[in-house]
């Protein structure tokens, strides 16, 4: 079965300091990892994939397939980064994505 | 870039009335819409797959005869929801997606609307 696991509901960091928003998954084949970001009273949009292996407004993501994890990660939390951060994944023929429960990251000036 | 617009953002109806919902892709042929359901401070759960011109795909435990979807246009896709109960309120947001294939995997989101059935 497909499953995304974010085991953090919320992170809390001060202006500055690194980010980790950490997201395991399981799946039986080989899955398209994604985040996506919800800023305050704005929709769901895509922040990356790891198959374009972008860096976002600072944000990577590395896809560890021995780990089946794919962690979000930032060096220098910026205010504007606060929002909810959800962690999906699909299969190959991207038809259907499961979201994991997402991460509410607070960063404090 | 690509733009998904959702109407209306909000409803309010009464119970064992029905609710439709509009999803738009506002510059872009849409393929492929999708319709998810998220409770408060959880997750988003996908209710179904809807492709242009054919039945929609509905995820395990999701009512079809409740929550009639029609993607009768590659710019429109609708969810009706059928005598509506309270437990149906709920935020439901859709998606489209573009092509099809492995190139073309981003969904690009509606702003969602919240039903509140009294």
């Amino acid at each position: 079965a497909q499953r995304v696991t974010q085991p953090e509901k919320l992170l809390s960091v001060f202006k500055g300091a690194p980010v980790e928003l950490k997201c395991n998954y399981s799946y039986s084949g080989s899955p398209e990892l994604f985040w996506y970001v919800q800023y305050s009273r704005q929709r769901l949009q895509l922040l990356l994939r790891h198959i374009s292996r972008e860096s976002i407004k600072g944000f990577t993501a590395d896809l560890n397939k021995g780990e089946t994890s794919f962690h979000l990660k930032k060096p220098f939390a910026q205010e504007e980064d606060s929002a909810m951060y959800y962690c999906a994944l699909s299969g190959m023929d991207g038809n259907k994505l499961v979201f994991g429960a997402g991460t509410i990251l607070r960063v404090k000036s | 870039g690509a733009v998904v617009s959702q109407h209306p953002s909000w409803v309010i109806c009464k119970s064992g009335t029905s609710v439709k919902i509009e999803c738009r892709s506002l510059d872009f042929q849409a393929t492929t819409m999708f319709w998810y359901r998220q409770f408060p401070k959880q997750s988003l759960m996908l209710m179904a797959t809807s492709n242009e011109g054919s039945k929609a795909t509905y995820e395990q435990g999701v009512e079809k005869d409740k929550f009639l979807i029609n993607h009768a246009s590659l710019t429109l896709s609708t969810l009706t929801v059928t005598s509506a109960h309270p437990e149906d309120s709920s935020f439901y947001i859709c998606s489209a997606r573009e092509g099809e294939g492995y190139q073309s995997y981003e969904q690009y989101f509606g702003p969602g609307t919240r039903l509140t059935v009294t």
